[in-house]
């Protein structure tokens, strides 16, 4: 997963449910699919993580096709909160660290 | 349960200068990892630790930056002697797993350092 492809930027409205779709194609048979999301001045958070199919938790879901070479983090009646920056991400090295791209600014407007 | 605190939040020093940034990982986690962001760039690995040992540093810029985790528990990163390119944002993150699955990086605020 070291290369990602998503959006620079998307902008919704509240109450909106907003799907930001993140291009993998040299995904590798044991790479996971995970998600962070930055707010303005705070380090990077954990949202979702999936192998394949669908997962959801209480924040978002996460849908993966069957070649995984994409995925599409849904998030579910945004609120101006959501305003951030999301990350579709892998892990890469001996030491798991993670591979940043440039994320995706989502700004929801009121 | 607190979680991954980092010092000073900013950090302003003139170039020619020496300064230390420190992490305290969440209490438990063996891996510490960090980061940085400098201007207009995305976030790029630095360095991870396991407990005390440095288990990868492939992505330390120079031999200016120097990291240490005394007796597995907090770490420090120094910048000695500081170059204006070493602005940024230095996170630093930790996890109680090493591996994909579940494997979940807590992050720290960050330090912003500004190199003048």
């Amino acid at each position: 997963l070291a290369k990602t492809t998503q959006p620079i930027s998307m902008d919704s409205y509240e109450g909106q449910e907003v799907n930001i779709t993140c291009s993998h194609n040299n995904i590798a048979t044991n790479d996971y699919i995970t998600w962070y999301q930055q707010f303005p001045s705070q380090g990077p958070r954990f949202i979702i993580q999936g192998y394949k199919t669908k997962v959801t938790n209480e924040v978002a879901s996460l849908f993966i096709p069957a070649d995984r070479k994409s995925s599409t983090l849904s998030l579910p009646r945004v609120s101006l909160s959501d305003t951030a920056v999301y990350y579709c991400l892998g892990y890469s090295g001996s030491a798991r660290q993670l591979t940043f791209g440039s994320g995706t600014q989502l700004t929801v407007l009121p | 349960e607190a979680g991954v605190t980092q010092f000073p939040s900013h950090s302003v020093i003139e170039k020619g200068q020496t300064v230390t940034l420190r992490c305290d990982p969440i209490s438990g986690h063996d891996n510490l990892y960090w980061y940085r962001r400098v201007m207009g760039k995305e976030i790029k690995f630095l360095l991870h630790f396991v407990k005390e040992s440095k288990q990868d540093e492939s992505g330390m810029p120079n031999n200016r930056f120097l990291a240490e985790r005394t007796g597995g528990t907090y770490s420090t990163l120094k910048v000695q002697p500081a170059e204006l390119e070493d602005s940024g944002v230095y996170f630093c993150a930790s996890s109680p797993y090493l591996g994909q699955e579940n494997n979940e990086q807590f992050f720290g605020p960050g330090t912003r350092l500004t190199v003048l």
